[in-house]
């Protein structure tokens, strides 16, 4: 079975610019979670999806991420502007019971 | 809000000992746990989990141990292996179905 993709693995900006990741869950996983992880911290939600509804985004900032995932499957995270206090690992999580997670690599972000 | 620590930043111990890694929790509603082990450079793996109507459950080489009492869970390794070094997250998922994740605790495996 195939575990959750992510691209790009890494990626270095500058503030105020513009980026985007994009997460392909496991193969029938309803739920999708984005979570930023920042050096020496545990990862911290940001949105989860239920199937292309969204269950939770209480933690996202929403001035300046947003995401989608509008046919239930692939998701897409992105960030306009981006500041340096961004700079963390967002990975991606699926699951197909809302419990038990199965995370991705990660995208390594970089904003100079 | 809450809140999920982990007692101690790191640990090192002997290849061949058991090792045992704490994590504290604040909202007593919670009602699910999970250990999960992050290499360099990867995602979050899952270890184990545990429902908040048990106290205890065993995988292979590791145990899981919950007192709700305390608000105290620990993850346990048998005979800790050299690829065993990471850093191991708790995460209690409260019942709101949110999920939160401790600081995380670095553990390294001396040869």
């Amino acid at each position: 079975e195939a575990g959750v993709a992510q691209s790009p693995r890494y990626k270095i900006i500058e503030k105020r610019q513009s980026v985007a990741f994009w997460c392909n869950p496991i193969s029938g996983h309803a739920t999708l979670y984005w979570y930023q992880q920042i050096l020496g911290q545990g990862p911290k939600l940001l949105i989860q999806f239920q199937n292309n509804g969204v269950v939770d985004d209480s933690q996202l900032p929403k001035d300046r991420f947003s995401a989608e995932r509008l046919k239930g499957v692939d998701s897409t995270l992105k960030i306009q502007p981006a500041k340096l206090e961004d700079s963390a690992v967002y990975l991606c999580a699926s699951s197909s019971n809302a419990d038990t997670q199965y995370f991705g690599p990660g995208t390594r972000l970089t904003v100079l | 809000g809450e809140s999920v620590g982990l007692h101690l930043p790191t640990l090192s111990v002997q290849e061949g000992d058991n090792s045992i890694i704490n994590c504290a929790y604040s909202n007593s509603a919670s009602d699910y746990f999970i250990w999960y082990k992050q290499e360099s450079g990867k995602g979050p793996q899952f270890i184990i989990d545990i429902r908040s109507n048990m106290d205890k459950r065993q995988g292979q080489r590791v145990t899981v141990l919950l007192n709700k009492t305390v608000k105290h869970l620990s993850l346990q390794i048998a005979a800790t292996q050299p690829g065993d070094s990471a850093v191991y997250f708790c995460a209690e998922k409260n019942t709101g179905n949110q999920f939160y994740f401790g600081t995380g605790t670095s553990l390294t495996v001396i040869p």
